[in-house]
């Protein structure tokens, strides 16, 4: 299997735009994370999907956020508009029974 | 909700030294995996291990689930053992994988 797959791996963007970033989760897994990764708060859970349904959204920082899952094998988070406090490496997930397999991340700089 | 603990923060070794890792969580758990973040970023597994102990070539974990501590052993340490190793837990009735603050490990030739 090639593991969770995350598009772009860097994405260089000026605040106002929209970015969308993507993931591929490991085939046969009912579960997908998306978590953030910065210096001050760590790694931190924003959102995950059981059989493509959001569960839980409560890490999800405000509105110009949102993730869509619309069907097993893709998921999207989009940003809009982005600022420089989104900054981050962006993290998906993937598992099925307990395990949590990452992918690559993805490195967003919003100047 | 659940707190995950990491100690020490930060760790220097001499290449073959051993060391060990500690996690602490607040509340009874049903998931608990041992990361280790690379200098490329990447997360790796290391144990998926909610109980019990388990051993992976030089490395090995144990989590004493009722005492609510996990222990990631590290044997004979390379230069490559270097980056952070995070805890992280799911607690019961919840799939939100927890993450600790990490131990940064430095190992030196």
């Amino acid at each position: 299997d090639a593991g969770v797959i995350q598009s772009p791996r860097h994405e260089v963007t000026e605040m106002g735009q929209e970015v969308t970033l993507r993931c591929k989760p490991i085939s046969g897994h009912d579960y997908l994370f998306w978590y953030r990764q910065t210096m001050m708060r760590g790694l931190e859970l924003l959102i995950y999907f059981n059989n493509n349904v959001p569960i839980d959204d409560s890490g999800m920082p405000e509105d110009r956020f949102s993730a869509k899952m619309p069907n097993a094998s893709f998921s999207t988070l989009k940003i809009q508009p982005s600022e420089p406090r989104d900054s981050a490496v962006y993290f998906c997930a993937s598992s099925r029974g307990g395990t949590r397999y990452f992918g690559p991340g993805t490195r967003l700089t919003v100047t | 909700g659940i707190q995950v603990e990491q100690s020490p923060p930060d760790l220097i070794l001499q290449e073959g030294a051993n060391s060990t890792l500690r996690c602490n969580f607040s509340d009874s758990v049903n998931n608990l995996q041992w990361f280790h973040q690379n200098p490329w970023g990447q997360l790796i597994n290391l144990f998926y291990i909610p109980s019990g102990t388990k051993q992976n070539g030089r490395l090995s974990a144990t989590t004493v689930a009722t005492e609510r501590y996990s222990l990631l052993y590290i044997s004979s340490s390379q230069t490559t053992d270097s980056g952070v190793y995070f805890c992280a837990v799911d607690g019961y009735n919840t799939d939100k994988l927890i993450f600790g603050t990490g131990t940064r490990l430095q190992v030196f030739p």
